[in-house]
């Protein structure tokens, strides 16, 4: 079974562009949930998709956006971007439920010059 | 509001020797907790969780931990250490009531097993 995809591995932007991450879950896992680690602020919760809709949001401006496609996969999206962005940022599936696990993908490094 | 406490930034122990790390959590409702651990330029690799039922719970590589509800913590051990576990380790809580995936992760554990 495949695990969870994160494309691209790595990105270099500068400031003030935009940036779009993708994700694809496990196989029929229908959470999808975004992080920023960062070494100052560590894991820190983005948002969380469910079946194409957004169910719980992190304490990030509105520059980060997100969205879930119907095949649950992902995309998250940075506008306007800032050198804070700067981070590694990690998508988790799950199955959604109460007890479910989070799978975690490598991640995408994200680098803003 | 959930939140979990490392208070260890690092930890050094010797190969062979047991390895603790400690975490520490409060959480309103029922806690769900894991451990996670991540090498170098890698994602979050499960390691265990804590639901309900025996508080002494079995994970991947070795790996164990202990829930102890009177000291709101939830220690991760193994008897015997390799070189191969020095990385870096997260505690997690989830609130299990609310269904939802979100992950409070505390600021991390640093393990480095010297041969």
């Amino acid at each position: 079974k495949a695990g969870v995809t994160q494309t691209p591995r790595y990105l270099i932007k500068t400031r003030g562009q935009q940036v779009t991450l993708s994700c694809s879950p496990i196989s029929g896992h229908r959470s999808v949930s975004w992080y920023q680690q960062t070494p100052g602020q560590g894991l820190q919760f983005l948002f969380e998709y469910f079946s194409e809709t957004q169910r719980n949001k992190g304490n990030f401006p509105g520059r980060f956006s997100g969205r879930q496609f119907s095949n649950s996969r992902s995309e998250m999206n940075v506008s306007t971007l800032e050198l804070g962005d700067s981070a590694l940022y990690l998508c988790a599936s799950s199955l959604g439920t109460g007890k479910a696990k989070l799978f975690f993908g490598s991640g995408t490094q994200l680098s803003v010059l | 509001a959930q939140s979990v406490a490392q208070p260890e930034d690092q930890v050094n122990v010797a190969e062979g020797n047991p390895l603790t790390v400690k975490c520490t959590y409060s959480v309103s409702g029922n806690p769900y907790l894991f451990w996670y651990v991540q090498y170098p330029n890698r994602g979050l690799q499960f390691l265990l969780k804590y639901i309900t039922g025996d508080n002494l719970v079995k994970g991947s590589y070795g790996f164990e931990a202990e829930f102890n509800k009177s000291q709101t913590s939830f220690h991760l051990k193994k008897p015997s250490a390799l070189v191969s576990d020095s990385a870096l380790y997260f505690c997690a809580v989830r609130d299990m009531d609310t269904g939802f995936q979100k992950l409070v992760f505390g600021t991390g554990t640093r393990l480095l097993v010297s041969p």
